[in-house]
């Protein structure tokens, strides 16, 4: 199975701020990893898929990038709505895997 | 509007059984593939299957197969995933979601609000 790893586990940062997550395969997952937004209560909601494309209605200050193993999401400026917890994700073979998440948190 | 519905969840003993439900609703069901994940209390995702769009190909995490079985009834817009065996490390919100972006594709767009299953003695 492939392992996902992202770090890192809890970020605390303040509105305006400009963060990156990270996330690594443990082996080649090419280009297919998603990401996710998750709120307490919520179901998860995708944010970029195939490493780099935004999903329709998400904002422009999400952004991803990577290839091969080594994957970031990076958030511009931090808003209030997004705190929460992010989970990156693999579909480059089965089984599919999540990572273990970041939470992201008010400094 | 699209919309996931599960149904179904409770509580069970070690070793029961259980049957959860998604009906889906806004967008042609038949056309695409269908999954579920699952979360335990306070813990990450885990994808834990999915159904081609007649049914005929399932595939499933290494967790839960051999216990649980996924299904569909295209007829009446429902996904299926019968639980068998469980254990309580099947305790978990389940919920269903799908790829209305491709339909082939693992992009999970949309998503039920979930359904929690305990196993407790």
């Amino acid at each position: 199975d492939i392992q996902m790893t992202q770090s890192p586990s809890v970020l605390s940062a303040s509105v305006g701020d400009r963060v990156t997550l990270n996330c690594k395969a443990s082996q080649n997952i090419n280009k297919y990893l998603n990401w996710y937004q998750q709120k307490l209560g919520e179901a998860p909601k995708l944010l970029i898929y195939n490493t780099n494309n935004l999903q329709t209605g998400i904002p422009s200050r999400f952004s991803g990038s990577g290839s091969g193993t080594d994957f970031t999401l990076t958030i511009s400026s931090l808003q209030p709505e997004d705190f929460a917890t992010y989970f990156c994700f693999q579909h480059n073979s089965w089984p599919l895997t999540f990572g273990s998440g970041t939470k992201l948190e008010i400094k | 509007e699209v919309k996931l519905v599960e149904s179904g969840g409770g509580l069970l003993k070690p070793g029961g059984s259980l049957k959860l439900s998604c009906v889906a609703s806004g967008f042609t069901f038949s056309n695409y593939w269908m999954h579920w994940v699952r979360q335990a209390p306070g813990k990450g995702l885990e994808w834990i299957g999915e159904i081609e769009y007649d049914g005929t190909e399932t595939n499933y995490a290494p967790s839960i197969k051999d216990r649980f079985t996924i299904s569909r009834d295209n007829a009446k817009n429902t996904l299926y995933l019968q639980m068998s065996s469980v254990r309580s490390e099947d305790t978990a919100t389940y919920f269903c979601t799908t790829s209305l972006l491709a339909p082939e594709a693992y992009y999970f767009d949309y998503w039920g609000q979930g359904v929690m299953v305990t196993v407790s003695s």
